[in-house]
């Protein structure tokens, strides 16, 4: 079955450890996002890729940082400079940008910082 | 720079009425799209449906409808005979260019409670 695995569901992180976030799709879409859910805040998206070995931030990119080395994946990194990582964090796919299609979602990561 | 506005934080309806989430949106582009998700409490995210800023007639999926209001930039989603099942929590979201990419904003979402 074609979709978004996204690894771990739940993630503890100690104050000053960076935490990597897995995000792998089989749709064979080009465009990838990451989105951040704080509760009344909606989704604000921190990256994005449009093509492998590519990637733009967006809105919220201070702290985090993501690779697109494979089509398949596009990682993403809390850093110890976010301030407040505490949060839901959604993987997203599309086929290559544009304004018609849908966005595909993981099952989504729920970090918390102890 | 897009924008788009859910003025409801949350809303309550009776099993089998219908519901209306109110979405309006801020761009510049053009061609754009307009996107409806339904997020439940498991948290994943549930595409519903798809408007064109082209499109001449309101797009409808099952018992979701899109109220498109061009001139007022609203895009109301429309859930007819609601059922328990629907509550959860309902994002507005649109495709429109930013920089020569198009990347999706999103509101900060309904939440909906369907009562017995």
């Amino acid at each position: 079955d074609g979709g978004i695995t996204q690894s771990p569901k739940y993630l503890f992180r100690k104050e000053g450890q960076n935490v990597t976030l897995s995000c792998e799709q089989n749709l064979n879409h080009d465009a990838m996002y990451w989105y951040r859910q704080d509760p009344g805040q909606g989704l604000r998206l921190i990256y994005y890729s449009q093509i492998v070995n590519d990637f733009q931030k967006g809105d919220i990119a201070e702290g985090y940082s993501v690779s697109r080395e494979k089509k398949e994946s596009f990682p993403l990194t809390v850093t110890s400079a976010q301030k407040n990582p505490t949060a839901f964090y959604l993987c997203a796919s599309s086929w290559a940008s544009t304004n018609t299609g849908e966005l595909f979602f993981g099952e989504g990561s729920r970090l918390t910082v102890l | 720079a897009q924008k788009i506005t859910q003025t409801q934080p949350g809303m309550f309806v009776q099993e089998k009425e219908a519901v209306t989430l109110d979405c309006t949106y801020d761009t510049s582009d053009p061609s754009y799209g307009l996107f409806w998700y339904k997020q439940p409490s498991s948290g994943e995210m549930i595409f519903l449906i798809y408007q064109g800023s082209y499109d001449q007639q309101n797009a409808t999926e099952g018992r979701y409808s899109l109220n498109f209001q061009k001139a007022r930039k609203s895009a109301n989603l429309v859930i007819s005979a609601s059922q328990l099942g629907d509550s959860a929590m309902y994002f507005c979201a649109m495709s429109a260019t930013s920089g020569g990419s198009y990347i999706p904003t999103f509101g900060r979402g309904t939440s909906l409670i369907v009562h017995p």
